[in-house]
């Protein structure tokens, strides 16, 4: 069993749908979450960093962690077609830089 | 600010065969990591510099080495370049504290014939 599990999907929404994306994790040593985004081709580019249980908002991208469930989740709203891409959850403990990746959801946002 | 840079892009080689990849790092950041980017594997931790040494390292075998100059640019090799060593390979900077978020660049894709 992976440390970081994600559903790979691929997920189809319609454009203005609210997306949930979620990640499960079994260490429980994670002390730092962060999604990515990954357009094909492209290197991951960060979306959200969160430290903390609890909700982080910016712009039209939340992110959610439950330490206590080992669960963490991104809520996208009004999605655009420009979303298409895979979403990656990544954590870290305290120490150094070393981020365990889940393996991605791909998320198409049909016009 | 300049992102993070790889060098080359593509790479195409045989097996048996070593390579080396170039990271240029965003200016500022003493701190780069590399990951292995694979469809069945996903990304994989390889190894993190700080400051010309190694920081940590994740779970792959001794043929995947790497290094750091004193201007923060950082170097990864593999040699006996085995047919699953195709991959895409990131590197990610940052400015190196615990708490630090890392910016990564649009790899290097490596195919292994």
């Amino acid at each position: 069993q992976k440390e970081v599990e994600q559903d790979p999907g691929p997920l189809s929404v319609p454009e203005g749908a609210i997306v949930s994306l979620n990640c499960t994790y079994s260490n429980s040593a994670f002390q730092y979450f962060m999604w990515y985004r990954q357009y094909s081709r492209k290197g991951p580019e960060l979306l959200m960093y969160t430290y903390s249980s609890g909700n982080k908002e910016d712009g039209r991208f939340t992110a959610q962690v439950d330490k206590s469930s080992k669960y963490i989740s991104l809520f996208i709203r009004d999605s655009q077609p420009s979303d298409s891409a895979t979403y990656l959850c990544a954590m870290k403990v305290d120490a150094g830089n070393m981020l365990t990746f889940g393996g991605g959801t791909r998320l198409m946002v049909k016009p | 600010k300049a992102g993070v840079t790889q060098t080359p892009r593509y790479l195409i080689k045989t097996r048996g065969q070593q390579v080396t990849l170039s990271c240029s790092p965003i200016s500022g950041h003493r701190s780069v990591s590399w990951y292995q980017q694979t469809p069945g594997q996903g990304l994989q931790f390889l190894f993190e510099y700080f400051s010309e040494t190694q920081r940590n390292k994740g779970n792959f075998p001794g043929r995947f080495s790497g290094r750091q100059f004193s201007n923060s640019r950082s170097e990864m090799n593999v040699s006996t370049l085995e047919l699953g060593d195709s991959a895409l390979y990131l590197c990610a900077s940052s400015f190196g504290d615990l708490t630090d978020t890392q910016y990564f660049g649009p790899g290097t894709r490596l195919t292994v014939l």
